[in-house]
């Protein structure tokens, strides 16, 4: 596509539910990124992709959050029970290369536990 | 450790006046540092990166390393430029720091 694709924009979940974040990469990148952006703060990175492979996921705050992107496109940033400090916009990216030449984002999936 | 900071939350200047958005870094090896703009209700986007060395909407940004630093700078702010901008240090290892954001608001 033209752009980064993140789905749904927004996202409201009960505390405990499971959610499930989806970001479809510009075609070609085989970098993709996935950035948690809590309010008045800059993004603050979870786990990075160069196709298939998982190469980092340093930034994942608890084993609650997973990621996939099993065929080297399609993303999914899965977050197992909820809870409010979960509440922050998700931003996928992705890149050529490692992320040097700098990031395309996404809208971002702005996620609200209530 | 790895972090970028920007020390103006909140920056406000006239249209037609000069505009430096502060940043500093701290890294122990050699980091690649972008500028990002957010303009309202739109996503966030590579405003420039400073191994291009290029001037962008008329937006510079030099890297001294001596005083780690990568301040963003235009000579004649225009109303247009209204918007968060974000500094952010890439490395090797493919993730990026960002600092927290600077809101700049020309006003006319």
């Amino acid at each position: 596509g033209a752009g980064v694709s993140q789905s749904p924009r927004y996202k409201v979940a009960k505390r405990g539910q499971d959610v499930a974040l989806r970001c479809d990469p510009i075609s070609g990148h085989v970098s993709l990124f996935w950035y948690q952006q809590a309010l008045g703060q800059g993004p603050e990175f979870l786990t990075y992709f160069q196709n298939e492979a998982q190469l980092d996921k340093s930034g994942l705050p608890s084993d609650r959050f997973f990621a996939e992107r099993p065929e080297g496109s399609v993303s999914t940033l899965k977050i197992q029970r909820t809870q409010q400090e979960d509440s922050a916009v998700y931003l996928c990216a992705s890149s050529l290369g490692r992320g040097l030449p700098g990031y395309t984002f996404g809208s971002g999936t702005r996620l609200t536990v209530v | 450790a790895q972090r970028v900071t920007q020390p103006e939350k909140l920056l406000s200047v006239f249209k037609g006046a000069p505009v430096e958005l502060k940043c500093n870094y701290s890294y122990s090896g050699s980091p690649e540092l972008f500028w990002y703009v957010q303009y309202s209700r739109q996503r966030l986007q590579l405003l420039l990166r400073h191994i291009s060395r290029e001037s962008i909407k008329g937006f510079t940004a030099d890297l001294n390393k001596g005083e780690t630093s990568f301040h963003l700078k235009k000579p004649f702010a225009q109303e247009e430029d209204s918007a968060m901008y974000y500094c952010a240090m890439g490395t090797n290892a493919g993730k990026s720091t960002f600092g927290d954001g600077t809101t700049l608001t020309v006003k006319p």
